[in-house]
Formats: structure tokens, sequence, C-alpha cells
């Protein structure tokens, strides 16, 4: 089947810029999506990308996907500790079934 | 996008027990998903439920062991059966919205 890869671990301190990586191996992928999950809590759809633009921005948040390397990446700018969470990266396949990385947890200090 | 109401939002249950899920969608959608979130885990995909017809499970996944029912467009249950410990988990549901797909809070159960 598909595949998606997070990194498993990101430590910022607060104010700095947090990027998150992730990758993916299906070629026919149409959107390409970030999710939030906080402690305790469900999955917060942050945005997403199609596939076949290069950038998107959304206030503090940059999406980038280079699609030739299915490579997408987060950046949150001016991270703050309630941007503490684990991350999850999914891309959505032409069946509208969606494949999630293991996600990224952001750690934020002070 | 629609709100999705699921509860129990945790539960702690004996093993050999079984646990009924809910959840109601506040718009009528087609497709509803549930997921299963294992500890320190990504989300799987158990099973697709339209209304009307039998849910579609994924591999891994059978309708004795996780019974799911779909009487309306906006209502959906999943039920653990005779849970074991290996159960442990957090199960969502989702529902397509107008981009991307909008998750239920989750259910957390812990078998003991």
């Amino acid at each position: 089947g598909e595949d998606v890869e997070q990194s498993l671990f990101l430590s910022v301190r607060e104010g700095d810029s947090s990027v998150i990586n992730c990758t993916y191996t299906d070629s026919s992928s149409t959107y390409l999506y970030w999710y939030k999950q906080e402690p305790g809590a469900g999955l917060q759809l942050l945005t997403y990308i199609f596939s076949n633009m290069d950038m998107k921005q959304d206030q503090r948040l940059t999406v980038l996907l280079n699609k030739k390397d299915k490579h997408l990446s987060l950046r949150i700018a001016d991270t703050q500790t309630g941007d503490s969470a684990i991350y999850f990266c999914a891309e959505e396949d032409a069946g509208n079934m969606l494949t999630f990385g293991g996600g990224t947890r952001l750690m934020v200090k002070p | 996008s629609a709100v999705i109401s699921q509860k129990p939002s945790r539960d702690i249950c004996q093993r050999g027990t079984s646990l009924t899920i809910q959840c109601q969608v506040d718009s009528q959608v087609t497709m509803m998903f549930w997921y299963r979130q294992q500890p320190g885990q990504s989300l799987t995909l158990i099973a697709t439920a339209n209304q009307g017809s039998e849910a579609t499970y994924e591999s891994g996944f059978v309708i004795d062991k996780f019974p799911i029912s779909r009487p309306n467009l906006t209502f959906s249950t999943l039920t653990v059966s005779n849970m074991s410990p290996e159960d442990s988990s957090i199960y969502l549901c989702s529902v397509p919205a107008e981009r991307g797909y909008t998750f239920g809070s989750g259910t957390r159960l812990t078998v003991v």
C-alpha cells in the first residue's frame, strides 16, 4: 500500500519557526493535508494543498509541496506554546481515501 | 463543515465485554469513516459506513469484531466486541468536509 512518513519529534523554542516534514509514495495523490491533534482531542484540519500547487500560505502556516520528490512540509512561523501538539500529514488518493503519516510531536519550549 | 458529536469520550472496560461508540453529525453525509489510533501510533482506517448498506472493512478488521450500524445519514455506531487489552486505543469517526475530512473528538478506550 501507499506510505506516508514523518519524523517522530521536533523541539523548538517559542518564537522560532518550526518545520515539519513529510514524504509520501502515492503519485496519484490529489490533496495533501496537515492535521493537528492536541492531547485528548480529535484531529483538527490545519491546512491543505492541492497536488498541482507548490506553496500555500495561511497566516502563520506555510505549506510547501515538491511533487517531483513527493515531499511536503509545514512551516509554523513564530511558534507558540499553544502549537505544542502532534501534527499528522495525510494524502488523499484518487479514490478519496486518506493515508496518514505516523505523526510528528512538536514540543515548544518557553 | 459538519460538526460531529462523538461519545463516550473515554471508557475503561473489562476484557470480554463490548463497547458501542456513537457519532452524531449535524448534517446528512453519505459516507462515514471509523478509525483506530493505537497508543503512540497514527490513524488506521477500520471501515467505511454507508447508509443502507453493509460497512466496507479494511484488511485486518472484521465485522464480527467491529460491527457498525448506519441507520440514517446523520448517525453511526461502532461496537468493539469481546474486548482485550490490545483493543485499547482511541477510536475516531470522520466525515467528508468541504475540503478534507472532519473528525470526531475521539473515544479513548482502555481495556483492563
